[in-house]
């Protein structure tokens, strides 16, 4: 398994306040992502991450803004959080397997804002 | 732009049956990757399946197999031998060669009767 953690695992928050999830890879990946699931959705991108510093807006990237500052580590930051942030938030890598470009993911963090 | 359509919100197969996923696509690439992820219950988004486009050999995984045809931009997944453990929403994924940029389908739940 890639070694991808993510933090905090669950969280519930009131609206209004901010919140940060945590993205951790040990696999030394370039590419870092963010999307969130929501039923009848699928995955969508929040925003994602082509290297240090570098960041760049997925699909529904309003309201969320990420950081970079480490190669291993992604933050995705709700400055205000509402309703309709509640969802599933996964943290992905891509790399290289087998000469494919291949995405793998973290184990998702569940927010509920009350 | 690129789309990804799963048109099977949910499906169920019989234990030791076989099943097949649907996914069409949408692209004017020629160079690109198109993959199918599992979810089970524990929200941990698994690899299951991945197909070169360039390829024209179908990718296979054990009980796990694909039917890609390139000009009906179509990319089904067979499982063969269903078992319990297979019970999960499946998700359909497509990425253009370096990109590194994912597209997935709304996804299908896969139930498995004993």
């Amino acid at each position: 398994d890639a070694g991808i953690t993510q933090s905090p695992r669950h969280k519930v928050t009131e609206t209004g306040t901010p919140v940060t999830l945590r993205c951790h890879q040990t696999e030394n990946h370039r590419y870092m992502y963010w999307y969130r699931q929501d039923p009848g959705h699928g995955l969508r991108l929040i925003h994602y991450s082509y290297g240090v510093k570098d960041t760049d807006k997925g699909e529904v990237s309003d309201g969320y803004s990420v950081s970079r500052s480490k190669t291993e580590d992604f933050l995705l930051t709700l400055e205000s959080a509402t309703s309709s942030q509640t969802s599933v938030y996964f943290c992905a890598i891509s790399g290289l397997a087998g000469g494919v470009d291949t995405q793998y993911f973290g184990p998702g963090t569940r927010l509920t804002v009350l | 732009a690129q789309t990804v359509t799963q048109s099977q919100p949910e499906m169920s197969v019989q234990e030791a049956e076989t099943v097949t996923l649907s996914c069409t696509y949408d692209t004017s690439e020629s160079d690109y990757y198109l993959f199918w992820y599992k979810q089970p219950p524990s929200r941990q988004m698994i690899l299951v399946i991945r197909q070169e486009a360039y390829k024209q050999q179908n990718a296979t995984e054990n009980r796990f197999s694909v039917n890609f045809q390139k000009a009906a931009k179509s990319f089904s997944l067979k499982i063969s031998d269903s078992q319990l453990g297979d019970a999960a929403m499946y998700f359909c994924a497509y990425s253009t060669s370096g990109t590194y940029k994912y597209i997935f389908g709304t996804g299908t739940r896969l139930k498995v009767l004993a």
